[in-house]
């Protein structure tokens, strides 16, 4: 069975400062997504990584995928008040068209001034 | 574009009653996946629906069921309500892909008394 593994649970960060969230997972798999949630708020897509040594970025963020050792990190260079919130990896658990996600356990973040 | 969208936000049952969640998918989605989030979990997947059918369903027992529509939407019916049933209730819609990104709606906050 299929399990999905973040560390930090909780990071809380000065602004400006940097720190990477860890996301491991057991079995193969080369569909890798990352979403944020703010409180009482539903999920929104922040990256897609499909292949090995994928790197995707947006802004402050920074997803990486190494599909060898079952690892994705998302970077944070220089936080701001406005990336807190908690942040979900989820590994796709199933081949073909069947898209069923497994979470992780999430990371919250706390950015403070 | 209207996004993915549930009703109603928020309900509150007693145990053993029935609940019934609705989801309308993204515009050009055939796809809907359904999550359940317990406090300060990551989402769990419950099914996913294609074509009018379950294809896939996660670890939860029959008292989950759905349907989906001609036009995409889909239910989430819940019978014999427990208290442990207290959830968000995520509905995801997507492009019948194995890599498409499942977009996620606001959510039903369910809490059963």
């Amino acid at each position: 069975e299929l399990k999905v593994e973040q560390n930090p649970l909780f990071l809380s960060m000065q602004e400006g400062k940097n720190y990477t969230i860890y996301c491991n997972y057991s079995t193969t798999s080369d569909r890798l997504y990352w979403y944020r949630q703010d409180p009482g708020k539903s999920l929104e897509s922040l990256f897609v990584l499909l292949s090995n040594g994928a790197v995707k970025q947006e802004g402050r963020l920074m997803a990486s995928l190494d599909t060898k050792a079952r690892l994705s990190t998302l970077h944070i260079t220089a936080a701001v008040h406005d990336l807190s919130a908690t942040y979900f990896c989820a590994v796709g658990g199933a081949g073909g068209a069947t898209n069923k996600l497994i979470f992780g356990t999430g990371t919250l973040l706390a950015v403070q001034p | 574009d209207a996004g993915v969208t549930q009703s109603p936000t928020h309900l509150i049952k007693t145990r053993g009653q029935q609940v019934t969640l609705r989801c309308s998918p993204k515009s050009g989605h055939d796809t809907v996946s359904w999550y359940q989030q317990a406090l300060g979990q990551g989402p769990q997947f419950i099914f996913q629906y294609y074509e009018e059918e379950e294809r896939q369903r996660g670890n939860f027992p029959d008292r989950f069921s759905g349907h989906q529509f001609p036009n995409y939407s889909s239910e989430l019916n819940v019978n014999a309500l427990l208290l442990g049933d207290s959830a968000l209730y995520l509905c995801a819609s997507s492009y019948n892909s194995g890599i498409a990104t499942q977009y996620f709606g606001p959510g039903t906050r369910l809490l059963v008394l």
